[in-house]
């Protein structure tokens, strides 16, 4: 265990319905990170929160919407998604400003989109 | 824009032999460099983080080394085990500017150790 936990493991959905994603990290790391992993392609950064604050946005459609209440928690809220976006979807957090910043993986959830 | 290879894309050793992965980054300019493991469908586990002003980093049978003037990584794994059979991936975080937080991947070797 990382100290990074996502939930649901896997989802699968239609195209026209609306799911999130959630993750949460018990190592009280400051910055967390949504990645996508898809077959045959490196690990691709979508979103990135440090303190909260959304610092990067890799040019990510819309119908996938970022939340970061608290340091603690990060969810991906999903809808109208495309077969294409099947893919495993990667938490990771991190403690910016210290030395390291070596950033923490959770498990993924495996995403299938009918 | 950062680019990391890795090579061999996949390797497949006897039990007990020494081994290297390689990886490359076309950008000098890094902040850190990690080396993951990911087994089947599984989250990354991080192995070793090598900050830019170090030359390598060791973890019981696994040595990383950082030339960062030449772009290049090793990830060295003595008296492997079919239990490190699993896919290792490289990532670089660049120094500063925009995409400052952002790990680059490369695209994993895979690694089979045969009993």
């Amino acid at each position: 265990e990382t100290g990074v936990t996502q939930t649901p493991r896997h989802l699968v959905m239609g195209m026209t319905n609306k799911k999130s994603l959630k993750c949460e990290q018990h190592l009280g790391h400051n910055a967390m990170y949504w990645y996508k992993q898809s077959a045959k392609k490196p690990l691709e950064l979508m979103f990135v929160y440090n303190f909260k604050e959304q610092t990067e946005n890799n040019s990510v459609p819309s119908r996938f919407s970022p939340e970061c209440p608290n340091s603690s928690h990060l969810f991906l809220h999903l809808h109208t998604l495309q077969p294409e976006d099947s893919a495993l979807y990667l938490c990771a957090s991190s403690q910016e400003g210290g030395r390291g910043n070596e950033q923490f993986f959770g498990p993924g959830t495996r995403l299938t989109v009918l | 824009k950062q680019e990391v290879t890795q090579i061999p894309a996949a390797l497949s050793v006897p039990e007990g032999e020494n081994l290297v992965l390689n990886c490359s980054f076309t950008d000098s300019a890094i902040y850190n460099l990690q080396w993951f493991r990911q087994d089947p469908g599984k989250g990354l586990t991080s192995l070793l983080l090598i900050q830019s002003s170090q030359r390598e980093q060791t973890s019981g049978r696994l040595n990383a080394s950082l030339d960062k003037s030449s772009g290049r990584s090793t990830l060295y794994i003595a008296a492997s085990q079919p239990g490190d059979s699993a896919t290792y991936l490289c990532a670089v975080r660049l120094r500063s500017g925009a995409g400052s937080y952002q790990l680059t991947f490369g695209k994993g070797t895979k690694l089979s150790v045969i009993p």
